[in-house]
């Protein structure tokens, strides 16, 4: 069974303050890693994708994450947070055995502090 | 290219009603999911359609249903509503194409759905 774990509900980050959410996914073959963005009454924004190759994966909004198989992570990070970065971040797993299927965390919510 | 749309926005029913939430993909995408979002459940897998098949089915009762269309719209339909169906519905398409994996997934903003 594929599950996914964001060990901090909540994080409180200054402006300007590098940021980094965890991700731990448990996955029996190859994975797929998603992080996704959610503001407050919206959808989810798909911020970068891992398939294959370069474990550092660059997305969208000066984010950026790193596969380590090893530890089973896939950690999101920003080296300089802005305030409209607030929201909700949803890390999820997904792989070619169950297309179209994608299993979530239960998110982080972002604070960030003036 | 547009992107996913669901319609409605937002939804109030009565327990026991039934009603049916409608999915428009992004053009040439094939693959459609359907997500459920609650405060204490989070987000989970309903079901995915691709080709006018169900592919995938999550752990929800058969009151929860869904199809798609030739042209790759898709409903999900929830019969016998009860309080705890009150939820926001996401529907995510993708390419989905078969035997080549998984593509990332495109979300819609939603239908809340609220329960009375």
């Amino acid at each position: 069974a594929q599950s996914v774990t964001q060990p901090d509900i909540h994080i409180t980050v200054s402006e300007g303050a590098s940021l980094e959410l965890r991700c731990n996914y448990s996955y029996g073959a190859t994975p797929y890693l998603f992080w996704y963005v959610q503001s407050p009454g919206q959808g989810l924004q798909l911020l970068l994708k891992y398939f294959s190759g370069d474990t550092l994966v660059q997305g969208i909004k000066g984010f950026e994450a790193e596969f380590k198989r090893s530890q089973s992570s896939f950690n999101l990070r920003k080296p300089s947070v802005h305030w409209s970065d607030a929201a909700e971040y949803f890390c999820a797993v997904g792989g070619n055995t169950n297309a179209g299927k994608s299993t979530f965390g239960d998110g982080t919510t972002l604070t960030v502090k003036p | 290219k547009a992107g996913v749309t669901q319609t409605p926005r937002y939804l109030i029913k009565t327990r026991g009603q039934q009603v049916t939430l409608s999915c428009s993909p992004i053009s040439g995408h094939r693959s459609v999911s359907w997500y459920q979002q609650t405060p204490g459940q989070g987000l989970q897998f309903l079901f995915e359609y691709f080709s006018e098949t169900q592919r995938n089915k999550g752990n929800f009762p058969g009151r929860f249903s869904g199809r798609q269309f030739s042209n790759s719209r898709s409903e999900m339909n929830v019969s016998t509503l009860e309080l705890g169906d009150s939820a926001l519905y996401l529907c995510a398409s993708s390419l989905g194409l078969a035997g080549q994996g998984v593509y990332e997934q495109y979300f819609g903003p939603g239908t809340r759905l609220t329960v009375t």
